[in-house]
């Protein structure tokens, strides 16, 4: 199975400051054939289920806020959220898809207030 | 509205089974593979498998093959996950979702609690 590695595993942003939450695979996500790296971002509430905010490592599912944006490619990618907004209180998992269907995630960051 | 429904918080002992039901609404069921996955504490989100409700094909992850059988019935649009030899680390919250890009969850279930006691 691919492990997929969060880092950190915690951390306190300020009201509208940046947050970066890093994830790396075991191997790599990118497929070559298809130009694209297999790699999903979520967010998730606590009493709800997790959200899609970012597929394909850089592009934002429906509705989801720009200040939200992926990168990075091959084993290492980041999420970024360029201004914290209380409303981003949670805790944000990335997803491999490269190997369908044995999927793995991450162990997940939790983003704070500071 | 795209829905899918999950049954209610389950308790059960060990050694025993639990299924799960997932009724979808808002798009055609058997378009998009069921996928689910659980959630601990301690190991955070697990996949389990999916069913394909076309055919009813499924796929399993191995940690939970020959417990787990998923099943997609077409008349309700409703999908189930029955997990079997229930032990105490099995009490989780259990999702079905689906999504438009494979393997991408970007509709899930509320989630169904289901605690595993003596």
């Amino acid at each position: 199975d691919i492990v997929m590695t969060q880092s950190p595993d915690s951390l306190a942003v300020s009201l509208g400051e940046r947050a970066t939450i890093n994830c790396k695979s075991s191997q790599s996500l990118f497929y070559s054939s298809t130009n694209e790296d297999y790699l999903a971002w979520y967010q998730q509430k606590p009493g709800h289920p997790p959200k899609l905010l970012i597929y394909w490592a850089s592009t934002r599912a429906s509705g989801v806020p720009d200040r939200f944006s992926g990168s990075g490619s091959g084993t290492d990618f980041s999420l970024t959220i360029s201004s914290l907004q209380a409303e981003d209180v949670a805790v944000y998992f990335c997803q491999q898809y490269f190997i369908t269907p044995l999927l793995t995630f991450g162990g997940g960051t939790k983003v704070e207030i500071k | 509205e795209v829905q899918l429904l999950q049954s209610g918080p389950e308790v059960k002992k060990p050694g025993a089974a639990v299924k799960i039901s997932c009724k979808v609404s808002g798009f055609t069921f058997a378009d998009y593979h069921i996928h689910w996955i659980r959630q601990t504490p301690g190991k955070g989100l697990e996949w389990m498998g999916l069913v394909d409700p076309e055919d009813g094909e499924t796929l399993y992850s191995g940690k939970f093959q020959g417990r787990v059988t998923l099943s997609g019935d077409r008349s309700t649009d409703t999908a189930f996950m029955e997990l079997s030899r229930l032990r105490t680390e099995d009490t989780a919250v259990y999702y079905c979702a689906t999504g438009e890009v494979a393997s991408v969850f970007d509709m899930w279930g509320q989630g169904t609690m289901v605690t595993v006691s003596s």
